[in-house]
């Protein structure tokens, strides 16, 4: 256990629907992030959250919506995804966003597949 | 855009023998992290070893950091079964957040 729990742990759905992934820390950190693992490719950096506030986007699709209402919890809303969105979804937090070069803590992982 | 590229792709060795991993970066970095990830779970993090160190030691690991050629080594000694995973390095040369690269698969066989 990390400290980073992730809900749901599998999640299939379909282009059409909705669903939200969601990210809690007990850490007290001060930043969350969402990263996405897909097959043969590095982790790619979606988000960055810094006391509730997004300080990084990097060009994600807007189907991705993220959401922080406080700085332990952490949200990713999906609309209308495509089958190449089908990936591991991690959250991690860390004590601050920057380069205070302290350790990230990830969570178990969402594996999500789009049909 | 990636930052770190983890050398080999794959490493198979016996149980016991010993396992070294290769990082190389692109940009200058504050520090350089190694994480563990078993299969299709999150990311744990070994080690981190600041710009102003050589070399790092952690139990079985020891990580050594090469700025002038910007490259970092994990090395794994006497592996364990248990020590099967894919293993990442991760740079703060993004700013706000880690980058990682595509990482190294290692098998350990008993």
């Amino acid at each position: 256990e990390t400290g980073v729990t992730q809900t749901p742990r599998h999640l299939v759905m379909g282009m059409t629907n909705k669903k939200s992934l969601k990210c809690e820390q007990h850490l007290g950190h001060n930043a969350m992030y969402w990263y996405k693992q897909s097959a043969k490719k590095p982790l790619e950096l979606m988000f960055v959250y810094s006391l509730e506030e997004r300080v990084e986007n990097n060009s994600v699709p807007s189907r991705f919506s993220p959401e922080c209402p406080n700085s332990s919890h952490l949200f990713l809303h999906l609309h209308t995804l495509q089958p190449e969105d089908s990936a591991l979804y991690l959250c991690a937090s860390s004590l601050y966003a920057g380069t205070s070069g302290k350790e990230a803590f990830f969570g178990p992982g969402t594996r999500l597949t789009v049909l | 855009s990636q930052q770190g590229e983890e050398d080999p792709q794959a490493l198979s060795i016996q149980e016991g023998e010993n396992a070294t991993m290769n990082c190389s970066y692109k940009t200058s970095i504050n520090n350089l992290q190694w994480y563990r990830q078993n299969s299709g779970r999150g990311l744990v993090h070994l080690i981190l070893i600041r710009s102003n160190e050589r070399e790092k030691h952690s139990g079985r690991l020891r990580v050594t950091l090469d700025t002038s050629k910007k490259s970092s080594s994990l090395l794994i000694t006497a592996s364990r079964a248990a020590d099967t995973a894919s293993y990442f390095c991760a740079t703060d040369a993004a700013g706000t957040a880690l980058i990682f690269g595509k990482g190294t698969t290692l098998s350990v066989s008993s």
